[in-house]
């Protein structure tokens, strides 16, 4: 079956240290976004991709990057310079100019 | 001021009964989007709508595009919708979605 798949669900890490989240779509769909959710909070997009080798920052990139070399693969590095890395992280995708996303499960991230 | 707003941020109901939550924006959009994300932290896309009403077994989503409002109606609700219901906004201009803060609703059996 189509969908994506982010991975790992959890992960723990110790602050200082860079980490890499995974997101994998088989759907053939042309963007990919990152978003952040916080406690009690919207979710707000960290960066965004329409087409491989290119990506926008979104309203919250500041100590995050990203990469897109293949179309399938986005994943998301949470740097040491993010100030407050703990938080539930979203992957999803969509055909660029259709209305109509794929959500993955998430990955809850906890920096001790 | 957010660009989409809920309400209620939370709603409690008894089972069985009839469910409203709203959604206004203040953005031109191509498309709304209605989410359900359950304490696990998924997310499931309910309904899209860009016009007119759609339903999906006891959901109904509605949207009035002129007044900028959109609602999500759960009728004879069940323990198990008991979730985080989303509103999420396409503008116009491409397809990065705006949120909502989102309705937390609990159904008591």
């Amino acid at each position: 079956d189509g969908g994506i798949t982010q991975s790992p669900k959890y992960l723990f890490r110790k602050e200082g240290q860079n980490v890499t989240l995974s997101c994998e779509q088989n759907l053939n769909h042309d963007a990919m976004y990152w978003y952040r959710q916080d406690p009690g909070q919207g979710l707000r997009l960290i960066y965004y991709s329409q087409i491989v080798n290119d990506f926008q920052k979104g309203d919250i990139a500041e100590g995050y990057s990203v990469s897109r070399e293949k179309k399938e693969s986005f994943p998301l590095t949470v740097t040491s310079a993010q100030k407050n890395p703990t938080a539930f992280y979203l992957c999803a995708s969509s055909l660029t100019g259709i209305p109509g996303y794929t959500f993955g499960s998430g990955t809850r991230l906890t920096v001790v | 001021k957010n660009e989409v707003e809920q309400s209620p941020q939370n709603l409690t109901a008894q089972e069985g009964e009839f469910i409203t939550i709203n959604c206004s924006y203040s953005v031109g959009i191509s498309a709304l989007h209605w989410l359900q994300q359950h304490p696990g932290g998924g997310i499931v896309s309910l309904f899209m709508l860009s016009s007119g009403k759609k339903k999906h077994g006891r959901l109904i989503a509605t949207i009035n595009i002129q007044e900028k409002h959109s609602s999500l109606h759960i009728t004879a609700s069940h323990p198990r919708d008991s979730a985080v219901y989303i509103c999420a906004v396409a503008k116009a201009a491409g397809n990065k979605l705006t949120f909502g803060g989102g309705t937390r609703v609990l159904v008591k059996p």
